[in-house]
């Protein structure tokens, strides 16, 4: 089945990097993302990982995948106090089309 | 290029009454889909519109339903309201997947649902 965790609350400084863990359960999993909410704002893809990869680098953003253990994390470098929102890891499976399944978010407070 | 745009931004019903919200897909896309984010929760998918017709659906009861038009707008439909259909209600649409190829979803920003 299909299940998508995250821890609750993560605070960091200015300056320092973020890192936001996720795991999955579904080992059908197609494509691994994650995702900015900002309050009263509807999702923002922020990047995505294909399955058969372990990493992937965008700017200040980096995704770590292990399919082995089903984890999946996002690092942030050089946190910005414009980075405070909540995140969300959504897979996508095989068969299953567009269908996005979320975890319940981290909600990313960064202080001066 | 417009995005995904949703309608009403807010409302407000009472137990038992019924609702329809509506959404206008990004220009070119043709499947839509409805997910429901229920406060302090991800969004939980409930289900996806391809030309006209549903393309999968998540465990929610027959009392959510929906449509897609020619123009590919869509509408929720949700009859006698229960408390706990409170609610965010995001629309997103993308062009098809095939083959496994990546398809980016656009979110609008939401209908916020409150029934009393």
């Amino acid at each position: 089945g299909e299940d998508v965790e995250q821890s609750l609350f993560l605070s960091v400084r200015e300056g320092d990097s973020s890192v936001i863990n996720c795991t999955y359960t579904d080992s059908s999993s197609t494509y691994l993302y994650w995702y900015k909410q900002e309050p009263g704002a509807g999702l923002q893809l922020l990047t995505y990982i294909f399955s058969n990869m372990d990493m992937k680098q965008d700017q200040r953003l980096t995704v770590l995948l292990n399919k082995k253990d089903k984890h999946l994390s996002l690092r942030i470098a050089d946190t910005q106090t414009g980075d405070s929102a909540i995140y969300f890891c959504a897979e996508s499976i095989r068969g299953g089309g567009n269908k996005l399944t979320f975890g319940t978010g981290t909600q990313l407070k960064v202080e001066l | 290029e417009t995005g995904v745009t949703q309608s009403p931004t807010h409302l407000i019903k009472t137990r038992g009454q019924q609702v329809t919200l509506r959404c206008s897909s990004q220009s070119g896309h043709n499947t839509v889909s409805w997910y429901q984010q229920a406060l302090g929760q991800g969004p939980q998918f409930i289900f996806q519109y391809y030309r006209e017709e549903e393309n999968g659906r998540g465990n929610f009861p027959p009392r959510f339903s929906g449509l897609q038009f020619p123009n590919y707008s869509s509408e929720l439909n949700v009859n006698a309201l229960e408390l706990d259909d409170s609610a965010l209600y995001l629309c997103a649409s993308s062009l098809p997947t095939g083959g496994g190829a990546f398809n980016e979803q656009f979110f609008g920003p939401g209908t916020r649902l409150t029934v009393l």
